[in-house]
């Protein structure tokens, strides 16, 4: 089946030191997006790729960056995380940039810092 | 700006009996709509949407949907509820644009069916 893979499910750092989740998709959808998700909170939109093109939230903060290599893989990049970047980071695809189209997730990686 | 509001924190319902989860929502223009299911550990599943067309939306594992222009809802709507529904679940808009493509979550509701 067709479908989003976050790897891995749980991750664990230390304060401060990088970490870098990733994320595929064998779905061929162009876009593709990060959230983060504290505690059961609604997902909040980090930054998107839509093709190539980055577009980052306003209030990401500076911490976290993006990259996508091609069209099936997508990394979250954290350069120093802190106590409060511990959350479930979701990614999620869609086919195009039309707003009537459906998010696919995935199942999430659950970072946590010690 | 666009936003949606899920009323309840917490529903119970017994196993059997019908589920409503309520959503409202605020968007310029026509709304694009949709439920998502989190089971735990998990990420969203999308239930179903809302575009054009027909109020009453039908998507994944028997439920339903209805859309009401005037009241400005989508009340996500089961006949009758299931143990395996007991999950969280968002309510989600986006605008009618293309590359509008932030979609606006509710702060979900965490259904609980009791047997």
């Amino acid at each position: 089946d067709a479908m989003v893979i976050q790897n891995p499910r749980y991750q664990v750092t230390q304060f401060g030191k990088p970490v870098t989740l990733s994320c595929s998709q064998t779905l061929n959808h162009n876009v593709m997006y990060w959230y983060q998700q504290k505690s059961s909170q609604a997902p909040k939109l980090l930054f998107h790729y839509y093709d190539k093109d980055f577009n980052n939230e306003a209030d990401t903060p500076d911490n976290f960056q993006s990259r996508r290599p091609n069209t099936s893989f997508c990394f979250l990049d954290i350069r120093s995380p802190g106590l409060g970047d511990a959350a479930m980071y979701l990614c999620a695809t869609s086919m195009t940039a039309y707003s009537n189209q459906p998010q696919h997730f995935g199942d999430g990686t659950r970072l946590s810092i010690l | 700006a666009q936003s949606v509001a899920q009323p309840e924190d917490q529903v119970n319902v017994a196993e059997g009996n019908p589920l409503t989860v309520k959503c409202t929502y605020s968007v310029s223009g026509n709304p694009y709509l949709f439920w998502y299911v989190q089971y735990p550990n998990r990420g969203l599943q999308f239930l179903l949407k809302y575009i054009t067309g027909d109020n009453l939306v039908k998507g994944s594992y028997g439920f339903e949907a209805e859309f009401n222009k005037s009241q400005t809802s989508f009340h996500l709507k089961k006949p009758s509820a299931l143990v395996s529904d007991s999950a969280l679940y968002f309510c989600a808009v986006r605008g009618p644009n293309f590359g509008n493509e932030k979609l606006t979550f509710g702060t979900g509701t965490r259904l609980t069916i009791i047997p």
